[in-house]
């Protein structure tokens, strides 16, 4: 089955911009989803599609994708935007599974 | 308002069974993808199983032929039926509604309605 890799960690300084970024083959052939989990919470949505923000997510937070990399950027990020952030897309091997990332650990300094 | 709320998690034996339910308010399990997934404590998010609208179902190597993932559409609730439960199987057990769209500007999946999770802890 397909892999989704992540950085386990990035930190950004407040205010400033930071891109968490997801490389797996799936991503060839689906967009990634980004999602965010602070500790103890659900995992939330925060970017699906080409670059689709659910109700409610700051416009600060951004989707991209080329070839085999999808990547969330958070422009101007807030210190509430510390957490885990996971990538997410459908297994493209021929396998109907979901795959996730590691998860990326962002630190807001 | 949309909502899931998972419950039937707690402590069981190796070796044990458990049902985990899944109440859906808002909107109709039966009529979308609805997974499950879990998260070990201090691990990141694990996919575990997935039941399409048309009743079709696909599970994670981890736990095939063990876990069985259902619907009671008069309930509007999904199930997992966990048997022959492992250490490993601890976790936080999400459901999930799951979206997937194949168009010619691009395809994707995504989970854009999540429960708070219950808890699954295997253990003697």
């Amino acid at each position: 089955s397909s892999e989704l890799t992540q950085d386990p960690a990035v930190s950004v300084a407040l205010g400033q911009t930071v891109r968490i970024t997801c490389q797996g083959d799936s991503l060839r052939s689906y967009y990634a989803s980004w999602y965010q989990q602070k500790p103890g919470q659900a995992p939330v949505l925060v970017i699906y599609g080409k670059n689709n923000r659910p109700s409610g997510i700051p416009d600060r937070f951004s989707g991209s994708s080329s070839g085999n990399t999808a990547s969330l950027t958070i422009t101007g990020a807030q210190a509430e935007d510390e957490a885990d952030y996971y990538c997410n897309s459908r297994d493209s091997s021929g396998n109907p599974h979901v795959v996730f990332g590691g998860g990326t650990k962002l630190t807001v300094l | 308002e949309v909502q899931l709320v998972e419950t039937g998690g707690g402590l069981i034996q190796p070796g044990g069974s458990l049902r985990l339910s899944c109440a859906a308010s808002g909107f109709t399990v039966s009529s979308n993808y609805m997974s499950w997934v879990r998260q070990a404590p201090g691990k990141g998010l694990e996919w575990v199983s997935v039941i399409y609208s048309g009743g079709s179902t696909y599970y994670a190597d981890s736990v095939k032929g063990r876990f069985t993932i259902s619907r009671d559409n008069s309930k509007n609730t999904l199930y997992l039926q966990m048997n022959s439960l492992r250490a490993e199987d601890t976790a936080v057990y999400y459901c999930a509604r799951d979206v997937m769209t194949l168009a010619g500007g691009g395809n994707y999946y995504y989970m854009d309605v999540w429960g708070k999770g219950t808890t699954v802890t295997v253990s003697s």
